[in-house]
């Protein structure tokens, strides 16, 4: 069964480096969503791409986050400059098209530690 | 944007047990409501889904509820087993928007033997 693909599984940097996290959706998905997961919360959404196109990152910072999707398959999120408070879980997910109610499949997640 | 809130936090039950978990959501035209476990250290995996036209959904021993009216959808695990322990996540679609869901805070299940 196809998955969702990311990298690392983990990261510990220290505030004020740059890190970027690596997904691959599951092929021949057009919808790509990047999540943030605070320990004890639930997913929360920071940016969506239709194919390469971003449609909605009104909750991304993006005085310090960016993401990327140039040829409308894997995609990059960056962090410059990293904060302590951006430890967190980020998770990737994929689904065949951003219809209503089509199935978002989740990535293993990358877990953040900034220090 | 829609608001989900999510009861209880955690929850305990002995293994055989029936488990109940309500959420409900803010936005009245909101209309796919699933429901994801995750495991620890796992990816969240989607367990079953309800559409607003739809009042009850179930697969084997888990099932989903909908009150449209007032605004509320419930996830149901009877016989409980061990493995059936991790965190339930509910969410809701955002109305307006081709497929953003809001998330509730999640509900720690822990099956007791």
């Amino acid at each position: 069964e196809a998955e969702v693909a990311q990298s690392p599984r983990y990261k510990i940097t220290e505030k004020s480096q740059a890190v970027a996290f690596w997904c691959d959706p599951i092929s021949g998905h057009a919808t790509l969503y990047w999540y943030r997961q605070i320990l004890g919360q639930g997913p929360e959404l920071l940016v969506q791409f239709q194919d390469e196109s971003v449609v909605d990152d009104s909750q991304l910072p993006k005085d310090r986050f960016s993401a990327e999707r140039l040829k409308g398959v894997d995609s990059t999120l960056k962090i410059q400059p990293a904060e302590l408070g951006d430890s967190a879980m980020y998770l990737c997910a994929s689904s065949l098209v951003a219809g209503a109610g089509d199935t978002q499949y989740f990535g293993p997640g990358t877990r953040l530690t900034v220090l | 944007g829609e608001n989900v809130e999510q009861h209880p936090s955690t929850l305990s039950v002995q293994e055989g047990d029936s488990a109940v978990i309500k959420c409900t959501y803010s936005d009245s035209a909101s209309n796919y409501f699933p429901w994801y476990k995750q495991e620890l250290g796992k990816r969240p995996q989607l367990i079953i889904d309800i559409r607003s036209n739809v009042g009850e959904k179930k697969d084997q021993r888990i099932a989903v509820t909908l009150n449209k009216t007032a605004k509320h959808f419930s996830l149901h695990i009877t016989e409980t087993q061990p493995e059936d322990s991790a965190v339930y996540f509910c969410a809701a679609l955002e109305s307006g928007t081709a497929s953003k869901l809001t998330f509730g805070t999640g509900t720690r299940l822990q099956v007791t033997l």
